[in-house]
């Protein structure tokens, strides 16, 4: 167990639809970090939040967003899914600041049918 | 000019063998330099992390880097068939994952 939990796991939705996905960091960590890893691809970066606010946006779609809320968890909501959304999304935390490591948690795989 | 080109592979080799896994990056400002493993599908785990040039040795992994070129290296020694799994650089910064090298240990 890494410290960073994901829920769900497994989520399949119809195209068109809206899903949550939620995060909760490692204990003491303040920034979380979103990726989503479509089939043989690598991570890629979506979005930063550092205690509470956006800190870096990476190749996040309009439709998608996030939010850190105070107790520091965040959440990634897609909208309008698409067939091509399917992929694993993986959130990661750290301290903050450079010179750290980010945690991973073991993501959530997403089926757009 | 991607910011983190990694060589993409896949590798397959036999147990015992030395694997060779290599990267560049392009931003010369970066210091720390990290090695993820990553079981099929599952979240990247943190497996090496450096600071500037040099190398660094925790038992069979050493990582090197040479900030001059802005090359960095990941050796497995006596690779065996647990170390099976796709390894991603990241130098510093969550933009800056590498697309990832799968490596097959065949036993």
């Amino acid at each position: 167990d890494s410290g960073v939990t994901q829920t769900p796991k497994h989520l399949i939705t119809a195209t068109g639809q809206r899903v949550t996905l939620r995060c909760s960091p490692r204990s003491g960590d303040l920034s979380v970090y979103w990726y989503q890893q479509s089939l043989d691809q690598g991570l890629q970066f979506l979005i930063q939040y550092y205690n509470g606010e956006e800190r870096a946006k990476g190749n996040i779609l309009e439709r998608f967003s996030a939010q850190q809320f105070p107790d520091l968890h965040s959440e990634l909501n897609l909208s309008s899914l698409e067939l091509g959304d399917s992929a694993l999304y993986f959130c990661a935390s750290s301290p903050g600041g450079t010179g750290h490591g980010y945690t991973f948690g073991s993501g959530t795989r997403l089926t757009v049918v | 000019q991607k910011e983190v080109e990694q060589d993409p592979g896949p590798l397959s080799v036999p147990e015992g063998a030395i694997v060779s896994l290599n990267c560049t990056y392009s931003n010369s400002a970066f210091q720390y330099f990290m090695w993820y493993r990553q079981y099929s599908r599952k979240g990247p785990e943190l497996l090496m992390y450096t600071y500037s040039s040099g190398n660094k040795e925790d038992g069979r992994f050493t990582a090197q880097v040479d900030k001059s070129s802005k090359y960095i290296s990941l050796f497995i020694r006596d690779s065996q068939p647990s170390d099976s799994a796709t390894y991603l650089c990241a130098p510093q910064g969550p933009l800056s994952f590498g697309a990832g090298t799968t490596v097959t240990v065949r036993a």
